[in-house]
């Protein structure tokens, strides 16, 4: 069965350009979770979504990222104007049900370079 | 933000020996912790769920125990092999922090032949 994909892979984007990063989950999967990561560090939660609700956007670092998921399947990460801060690899990540009792199933992540 | 650690931050053993790693993580509102293994260019891959105090999960030659009272887990991996060769990251969720999972920054496991 198909996991969790996410694209593109990779994207360069020029300072000040927007990017959209897309996430294809487990059909079926309610919660979807997306996450940063740095290099040299572990992920870092951005958001989460029970179906098509954005339940927190907490982990979002400015006004600059928007994530949406309007049919409760995939899911858009969109950075803005984007800085060479934003650099880093987007993770997307499904579960079966709401809950942190669930395991997550990540995809391949989108490795995104701001020049 | 909650402090996750995990040590050693990389590992390198041979081929047979058996090895363990800690996640440390506040001991205080547990409400879960993850362990997850991740092979380069390949998606992080679930290995635990621990939710109790004392609960100890097995998949092979890999278990995890836990303590949440004093704030730590420990992964084992006996008679390590090449293919066991990851990063292997823990995941901590906080009764108080909405449906935020911390992750520590992993530690990278070598299996020399």
């Amino acid at each position: 069965g198909a996991g969790v994909s996410q694209s593109p892979r990779y994207k360069v984007a020029k300072r000040g350009q927007d990017v959209a990063l897309r996430c294809d989950p487990i059909s079926g999967h309610v919660s979807l979770f997306w996450y940063q990561q740095a290099l040299g560090q572990g992920p870092e939660f951005l958001t989460y979504f029970q179906n098509e609700a954005q339940l927190d956007k907490s982990g979002l670092p400015s006004d600059r990222f928007f994530a949406e998921r309007p049919e409760g399947s995939v899911s858009t990460l969109k950075i803005q104007r984007t800085q060479q801060e934003d650099s880093a690899v987007y993770l997307c990540a499904s579960s079966l049900a709401a809950g942190p009792h669930h395991e997550q199933y990540f995809g391949p992540g989108t490795r995104l370079t701001v020049t | 933000i909650l402090n996750v650690e995990q040590s050693p931050q990389s590992l390198h053993v041979q081929e047979g020996d058996s090895t363990n790693f800690t996640c440390s993580f506040p001991s205080s509102n547990f409400y879960a912790l993850h362990w997850y293994r991740w092979e380069t260019a390949k998606s992080p891959e679930a290995l635990f769920v621990m939710t109790l105090n004392g609960d100890e999960k097995k998949k092979g030659r890999i278990s995890a125990t836990l303590n949440t009272k004093e704030g730590y887990s420990y992964l084992y991996i006996k008679g390590s092999q090449p293919e066991d060769s990851a990063t292997y990251l823990c995941a901590f969720k906080h009764t108080n922090t909405g449906n935020q999972f911390y992750f520590g920054t992993g530690t990278s496991l070598t299996v020399i032949p």
